[in-house]
């Protein structure tokens, strides 16, 4: 069955720490993973990911994907209040299929 | 059971036709919700029911119509669409707290429209 898992799935962090998330999958065919973050509505991209072992980076958020391990980590460092927010993973498998992961609640504490 | 589960899992229609799309969710949630996602772009929201009535309409055509028979279904019903209207439509539930922030949504595999 295709699966994707994130952990945790929540975390209560304070400002200036680093954290890191995780997602791991298990699909057919995998063609990409995503990253999303997601406030108030609908998720905003953050980082789309196919080849093993290249980081992605964009300010204090980066993103690395390891096919071997079927995984991938999201790290975020000097995390600010706005960080807060549900980090979501998605997997593109198939020909055109996809699967959300449950999401990671992040919580920074000033 | 913590899944969202979405009919059909793929749908070709012609711009005449009429079809509907279902998605259904046993968590006990009272939040349901559409997305439309496009190719390599991030979902967007178009409509969220609470509690089986419409709280949100993201300015949607009229050629979709949602429906929230019970706490547990929703359905897109489909009309006149037409050919960008092909993408992944996503459905999602989550508990609606309430508390102002986001809930965590589980999301449905999505059914994949195609608009000939």
């Amino acid at each position: 069955e295709d699966k994707v898992v994130q952990s945790p799935l929540s975390l209560v962090v304070h400002e200036g720490d680093t954290v890191t998330l995780n997602c791991s999958y298990e699909v057919t065919n995998f063609r990409s993973l995503l990253w999303y973050k997601q406030e108030k509505k609908a998720p905003t991209f953050l980082f789309m990911l196919t080849s093993s072992g290249i980081e992605k980076k964009s300010g204090r958020l980066s993103s690395i994907l390891d096919k071997k391990e079927l995984s991938s980590i999201l790290n975020i460092t000097a995390t600010q209040t706005g960080d807060s927010a549900i980090y979501l993973c998605a997997v593109e498998y198939n020909n055109n299929d996809m699967r959300f992961g449950a999401g990671t609640r992040l919580t920074v504490k000033p | 059971d913590t899944e969202v589960t979405q009919t059909p899992k793929h749908l070709v229609m012609g711009m005449t036709n009429k079809k509907s799309l279902k998605c259904e969710q046993h968590m006990g949630h009272r939040a349901m919700y559409w997305y439309k996602q496009k190719a390599k772009k991030p979902p967007e929201l178009m409509f969220v029911y609470s509690y089986e009535k419409l709280s949100i309409n993201e300015s949607v055509p009229s050629r979709f119509s949602p429906e929230c028979p019970n706490s547990s279904l929703l359905n897109l019903h489909l009309h006149a669409l037409q050919p960008e209207d092909s993408a992944l439509y996503l459905c999602a539930s989550s508990q609606e707290r309430g508390t102002g922030q986001a809930d965590t949504q589980y999301f449905g595999p999505g059914t994949r429209l195609t608009v000939l």
